[in-house]
This record gives structure tokens, C-alpha cells and sequence, in this order.
């Protein structure tokens, strides 16, 4: 079956420390794209890839860093300046062209930063 | 810029009753506009979409939209709710950038 993994589904760090949040996608879609979600505040989105080894800042990209090195795969790395970085984050993938919007999602990642 | 509100932070109705969720939005040219459902603790899922043309778009699991250029509304409708109804929507219009800017959110319950 086609879809979206994100790993792990719970994550606890300490205040100070960088991590990783894993995504992989087997739809063969082009774009992929990370967001954070916070309660009654929607979806925001960090950064997204429209192709490998090009990503671009999205509205809060402060304090993140991704990397695209391949088409199947858009980690996300949460660093130690991201003032609150307790949050549900989601990735997400689409087509390229004008299925662009349709996005499909993956389960999403807990993370928790005390 | 481009803007989404959902007015219902929360909705309760009964099971077999008929939903309505308001999605309100501001975009210059023709919006591409979409209705996604979460679940608790998963991630988003798109119940249907409208880009041009039939005003009424059908989705999935019977849900429907209709798109009213004069309200600059994009309501997601059902007519009779079933309680694997119950979760998170959001409704979403694709932004100047051409990325998709999402609402706060509606979250349904259902009541037996």
C-alpha cells in the first residue's frame, strides 16, 4: 500500500537538545511538505520540497531544518533556538502538478520538549 | 493575504441528525478550496475539494460542499451524521504561494 510513515509517533526530549523527526513516502510524489499543529491554531507550515536537494521556508521555518537528499524521504530537524517546540508535527506529499494541492499525510509525530 | 476561519471552535449534534460546518475565506482570484477530517492523534484526510465549475461538490464517506462565490463561504455539509463521524475539520484554500492555508479547525462530536 502507497502512503506516508512518520517515526516515532511519540517523542520526549530535553530542553537544549536537537531532533529528528523521520518522514518517508512511497506515493512517488515530488512535493513533500512539514507542518506543525497546535490546538484551535490549524495547520502552520515549516518548510516544504518541491524536488530533491531544494526545500524553501515556510511561515514558521524559525528554529527547524530539513533536508532532501531523497524523493522518498523529508526529515525534519527540530533544533535547540526552536522556543516551543512542543507541537503535533505532520508531513505530508502531492504531485506536482495540479493535483499540487491535494496533499495526503502521514499519522504524525508527538513531540514532547521539557 | 489569503485567510481561513472556521466560526464552530466545537459542534455537538446527534447521531442522525444533519451537519453543517462553516468555512469562511478570503482570497483575490478563483480560491481552490478543500475539506480535510483528522482523527484524534492522526493526520488529515481529504473529504473533497472544489477547483471550478458545479458550485456543489460531492466527497467522501457523504459529505458534500457548497461554494458560494458571494459569501466567500465553502460550508461542508452531511445529512445525517454517524457517530465514526466524530473529529477534527478543517477546511483550506490554496494561498498566493500555492500552498494550502488551513482553517483553526472544527471539532465535531456526536452524540448518541
Amino acid at each position: 500500500d502507497g502512503g506516508i510513515t512518520q517515526s516515532p509517533k511519540y517523542l520526549f526530549r530535553k530542553e537544549g537538545q536537537n531532533v529528528t523527526l523521520s518522514c518517508e513516502q512511497n506515493l512517488n510524489h515530488d512535493a513533500m511538505y512539514w507542518y506543525r499543529q497546535d490546538p484551535g491554531q490549524g495547520l502552520r507550515l515549516i518548510y516544504y520540497s518541491q524536488i530533491v536537494n531544494d526545500f524553501q521556508k515556510g511561515d514558521i521555518a524559525e528554529g527547524y531544518s530539513v533536508s532532501r537528499e531523497k524523493k522518498e524521504s523529508f526529515p525534519l530537524t527540530v533544533t535547540s533556538a526552536q522556543k516551543n517546540p512542543t507541537a503535533f508535527y505532520l508531513c505530508a506529499s502531492s504531485a506536482v502538478d495540479t493535483r499540487l494541492y491535494e496533499q495526503y499525510f502521514g499519522p504524525g509525530t508527538r513531540l514532547t520538549v521539557t | 493575504a489569503q485567510s481561513v476561519t472556521q466560526p464552530d471552535i466545537h459542534i455537538t449534534v446527534s447521531e442522525g441528525a444533519s451537519l453543517e460546518l462553516r468555512c469562511n475565506y478570503s482570497y483575490g482570484a478563483t480560491p481552490y478550496l478543500f475539506w480535510y477530517v483528522q482523527s484524534p492523534g492522526q493526520g488529515l484526510q481529504l473529504l473533497l475539494k472544489y477547483f471550478s465549475g458545479d458550485t456543489l461538490v460531492q466527497g467522501i464517506k457523504g459529505f458534500e460542499a457548497e461554494f458560494k462565490r458571494s459569501q466567500s463561504s465553502f460550508n461542508l455539509r452531511k445529512p445525517s451524521v454517524h457517530w465514526s463521524d466524530a473529529a477534527e475539520y478543517f477546511c483550506a484554500v490554496r494561498n498566493a504561494g500555492n500552498m494550502l492555508t488551513f482553517g483553526g479547525g472544527t471539532r465535531l462530536m456526536v452524540k448518541p
